[in-house]
C-alpha cells in the first residue's frame, strides 16, 4: 500500500528559484528517503533521514522530518534546468523485520530556463 | 561504478507468453526488489528477496513469480503475460537491513499486445 503522499503533484518554477516539496506518511517509520527520476529512467537515491534526525543537508538539498506530524519536506535551492524530474519520498516502516521501501506518487518538478 | 543492470530497456511480448525480466547487481547487496510503475499509481512492490533462494511477496504479486539462484541476480517472471501487465518494471538492490538507500536499474518498459 502507498505510504507517502507528495504535495504538490506538479510544480513549475523559474531557474534560480527554490523548490519545496512535501511528503506525508501514515505509520511510524525507521527512515525516510528522497529519490529523483528523470523521464523514463530509473530512480536515483538523493538523501536518507533517520527517524531521530530533524534536518539533513546534501549540497543544494535540504530535508526536514517532523515525526510528530508524520511529514517531511525537500528543499532544492537555486534550482537549475537539470533539476527537472519527478521526486519521490519513500519510507521504511519501523515494524520488525520489514525493510522494504514504500513510495509515494511523486512530485513532478519543471524548472524553466 | 556500482550499478544494477536490467537486461532490456524495451520489450514487446504477446498475451499468454511467459516473460523473463532479468536484473543483475554488482554491489554484493543482500536485498533485491522488483517494482512496477504506472501513471497515477506510483511505484508498487511486486516481490523482494533478502537472500539467495529466498523471496517475499510485496503488494501486488499476483501473476508474477521470482527466482534468486545467485546473490547477484533476481529474475521476475510473468507466467502468462496479460495486457494489464504493460508497465515500467524497476529492479533495485540495497545492503542488508533497512538503513540504506536503494540502487535502481534503468527500468524495462514492457508492452504486452
Amino acid at each position: 500500500s502507498q505510504q507517502g503522499e507528495e504535495d504538490p503533484q506538479a510544480l513549475s518554477i523559474q531557474e534560480g528559484e527554490n523548490a519545496t516539496m512535501n511528503c506525508s506518511y501514515k505509520t511510524s517509520i525507521n527512515n525516510l528517503q528522497w529519490y529523483r527520476q528523470n523521464s523514463g529512467r530509473g530512480l536515483v537515491h538523493l538523501i536518507l533521514i533517520r527517524s531521530n534526525e530533524r534536518e539533513k543537508h546534501s549540497g543544494r538539498l535540504r530535508v526536514t522530518l517532523d515525526t510528530s506530524k508524520k511529514s517531511s519536506s525537500l528543499l532544492i535551492t537555486a534550482s537549475r534546468a537539470a533539476d527537472t524530474a519527478s521526486y519521490f519520498c519513500a519510507t521504511v516502516y519501523s515494524g520488525a523485520g520489514s525493510y522494504q521501501l514504500t513510495f509515494g506518487k511523486g512530485t513532478k518538478l519543471s524548472v524553466i530556463p | 561504478d556500482v550499478k544494477v543492470t536490467q537486461s532490456s530497456r524495451y520489450l514487446v511480448k504477446r498475451t499468454g507468453e511467459k516473460v523473463f525480466l532479468e536484473c543483475v547487481q554488482d554491489m554484493d547487496h543482500e536485498n533485491m526488489f522488483w517494482y512496477r510503475q504506472d501513471p497515477g499509481l506510483g511505484l508498487r512492490l511486486i516481490y523482494f528477496s533478502y537472500d539467495v533462494k529466498m523471496k517475499e511477496k510485496g503488494d501486488i504479486p499476483e501473476g508474477y513469480s521470482v527466482s534468486r539462484e545467485k546473490k547477484e541476480r533476481f529474475s521476475l517472471i510473468l507466467e502468462s503475460a496479460s495486457t494489464n501487465q504493460t508497465s515500467m518494471y524497476l529492479c533495485a538492490s540495497s545492503p542488508m537491513g533497512g538503513g540504506y538507500g536503494y540502487t535502481f536499474g534503468s527500468g524495462t518498459r514492457l508492452t504486452v499486445v
